[in-house]
């Protein structure tokens, strides 16, 4: 069974970078035909798509952040990562790692945890 | 970019209840949309695809239908498990937006 665990910190600094890591289990990313990406939720509020790799390091942003975003992947460790730097206190969101599937939909997710920009 | 919208932000129903819930694309999409249920605290999960495939172990009560702008999500008999926030997401591209979701309470 397929398993993706997030960790990073659950707080951050207004201007600082926000850096999270996808562990992936159960599954090879470079062996697959499948995207890997960053899914965020406002408290409150509605799913917004952040951006997806493939494991060829291939990248698409949403255009709403991409002056801000930086998503890599190392199929050595089966992980890929999130930066988004200067962040505000719009940034604060549950923040998901999700495996994105050659038909563009979400079939796997990872545990969301908040993380809260504040000073 | 695509805008989806669902209706209602809101609905109220009891166990065994037949509901139904709309999203609307702000342009074609063909059959690309996908729906998703979320628990508090909890993933989304996958439901249907290309608006009419059930993924793997979903109920058969739950069921899509649609193309183009107009799509539904048809609970046929409303069970307790399924009080949740759904919501409704094209996926003809990487760029796949959300809708706002649809809460379903009792």
């Amino acid at each position: 069974q397929l398993r993706l665990q997030k960790s990073g910190p659950g707080l951050v600094k207004p201007s600082e970078t926000l850096s999270l890591t996808c562990a992936v289990s159960g599954g090879s990313i470079n062996r697959s035909s499948h995207y890997w990406g960053w899914i965020r939720q406002p408290p409150g509020k509605g799913l917004e798509w952040i951006g997806s790799i493939y494991y060829s390091g291939s990248t698409y942003y949403n255009p709403s952040l991409k002056s801000r975003v930086t998503i890599s992947v190392d199929t050595s460790k089966n992980q890929f990562s999130l930066k988004l730097n200067s962040v505000t206190a719009a940034d604060t969101a549950v923040y998901y790692c999700a495996r994105q599937t050659p038909l563009y939909y979400w079939d796997y997710w990872g545990q969301g945890t908040l993380v809260t920009v504040s000073s | 970019d695509i805008q989806m919208t669902q209706s209602p932000s809101t609905l109220s129903a009891s166990v065994g209840d037949r509901v139904t819930i709309t999203c609307r694309a702000s342009q074609s999409i063909s059959s690309w949309l996908a729906w998703y249920q979320q628990k508090p605290g909890k993933a989304p999960k996958p439901l249907i695809y290309k608006a009419s495939s059930l993924e793997g172990g979903v109920p058969s009560r739950f069921s899509g239908s649609g193309s183009g702008t107009e799509f539904t999500l048809t609970i046929s008999s409303l069970q307790p498990d399924d009080f949740a926030t759904y919501y409704c997401q094209h996926h003809n591209s990487y760029l796949g937006t959300f809708g706002q979701g649809t809460k379903l309470e009792i």
